[in-house]
């Protein structure tokens, strides 16, 4: 059963740094073709993909946001984290992550998003 | 960058009718799209993938279609249950969203 939770800061200043840490089981990221994705969604706004990482440490991330992102993973203990840098109003959200697969069945596929997790908001104000 | 314009922005619809969503793609995406429902209050949930297959557990009158760059979602028969906000999304090139149809019953 593949489970994804994240948790953050709830509320933070602008100009901070916001650290996200997505907690999943049933899969790990140091298995060949599994990875995760960061997703956010402001209250009542549409979906925006942030960034993915993959079992061998391959990053992709968003090219409007690229220079505030930075993920990365601790396989040991099962988890993704995602930060940003420099964080103003506009990056209130709620922040998801989902699970993210690359397999072959004849050619090369992406699975993209079969399980996500409940989501965290976060809230950027002075 | 592929952008994704999704049509329409919201719609409502009785129970039983045919309701098709659209997404037109600013350039080629093959079947590199897949279409997730968002009820209130909740996470995504992904319907369908690789444009044409429905995703395990999706009722069977959820369907994915393409005609050249347009890519539909088709529910054959309205549910009360299918109420939602539906978002397509790319990956061909980085990950795009749909701007999402909200789904209404009347």
């Amino acid at each position: 059963q593949v489970t994804l939770k994240e948790s953050g800061p709830g509320i933070l200043q602008p100009s901070q740094t916001l650290s996200l840490t997505c907690t999943f089981s049933g899969f790990s990221l140091s298995t060949y073709g599994m990875g995760v994705g960061w997703i956010r969604q402001p209250s009542g706004k549409g979906l925006e993909w942030l960034a993915n990482i993959w079992w061998d440490d391959d990053k992709y991330y968003n090219p409007s946001l690229k220079n505030r992102l930075t993920i990365s993973k601790d396989t040991s203990n099962n988890q993704a984290f995602l930060k940003i840098t420099n964080v103003d109003t506009a990056d209130t959200a709620t922040y998801y992550c989902a699970r993210a697969l690359y397999y072959y069945d004849g050619t090369y596929y992406y699975d993209w998003f079969a399980y996500w997790g409940q989501g965290t908001l976060v809230t950027v104000s002075s | 960058d592929i952008q994704m314009t999704q049509s329409p922005s919201s719609m409502s619809a009785s129970l039983g009718d045919r309701v098709t969503i659209t997404c037109r793609a600013s350039q080629d995406i093959g079947n590199y799209l897949s279409w997730f429902q968002q009820k209130p209050g909740k996470s995504p949930r992904r319907m369908i993938y690789g444009a044409t297959n429905l995703a395990a557990g999706v009722p069977s009158r959820f369907s994915g279609s393409r005609s050249g760059s347009d890519y539909s979602l088709t529910i054959s028969s309205l549910e009360s249950e299918d109420m939602a906000i539906y978002y397509c999304l790319q990956s061909i090139q980085y990950l795009t969203f749909g701007s999402g149809t909200k789904l209404e019953i009347k």
